[in-house]
């Protein structure tokens, strides 16, 4: 099944401890992105990646680290969180070629840092 | 000003109602729109890409008009399921991706 999971679901945590939140593909897409949503606010994109070793800032990249070392990966980072992170975050993943730039979005994940 | 504007609702409408949703976006740059739906903190999903010429996928028809920088999405003989939140998604040049905030929908019986 043709999916973009992403680990943990739920996380709460305390300022200043560094956490991971995982993001995986198995479609084989070039294109993956990180977006926060916030009440009011939308999805804002964070960071995202054209291929492996490519990553570019979105709108709101502060307080955030990403990598590509992998096709499938693109795990977020927040080295020091704080509580105005506290949000859902969804990643997603794409192809670049046609039909393009059509996202598929993790179940996402749900943060709270206290 | 937002780069992605939409109106956030919400839009009650009786079932079998056709409703019409806009997005206005800023960045003329812009090259690709979508139009995605997202049911109550769940993922969104995307329901069509809009292309120059327009396109339609059963009830939904989706427009561009790059001359006004805006797109609109129509949906007719609307369903109880169709309740939900309507993002407008637009590509930058950067191939990033900007989000309008989400028109509500709301199909009552």
């Amino acid at each position: 099944e043709a999916q973009v999971t992403q680990n943990p679901r739920y996380l709460i945590t305390v300022t200043g401890k560094k956490l991971t939140v995982t993001c995986s593909q198995n479609m084989n897409h070039e294109y993956m992105s990180w977006y926060r949503q916030d009440p009011g606010l939308g999805l804002r994109q964070i960071y995202y990646s054209m291929n492996v070793e490519v990553t570019d800032k979105g709108d709101v990249p502060e307080g955030y680290k990403v990598s590509r070392k992998e096709k499938r990966n693109f795990p977020l980072i927040l080295e020091s969180p704080s509580p105005n992170q506290t949000s859902l975050y969804f990643c997603a993943s794409s192809k670049t070629g046609m039909p393009s730039y059509e996202q598929y979005f993790g179940p996402g994940t749900r943060l709270t840092v206290t | 000003r937002k780069e992605v504007e939409q109106d956030p609702g919400p839009f009650n409408v009786p079932e079998g109602a056709t409703v019409a949703f806009n997005c206005t976006y800023s960045n003329s740059a812009s090259q690709s729109f979508f139009w995605y739906r997202q049911d109550c903190r769940k993922e969104p999903k995307l329901l069509m890409s809009v292309y120059s010429s327009g396109n339609e996928d059963g009830r939904f028809t989706a427009q561009l008009n790059r001359a006004s920088q805006y797109i609109s999405l129509l949906i007719r003989d609307s369903k109880l399921s169709d309740s939900a939140t309507y993002l407008c998604v637009v590509k930058g040049g950067n191939n990033d991706m900007r989000f309008g905030a989400g028109t509500r929908l709301t199909v009552k019986p």
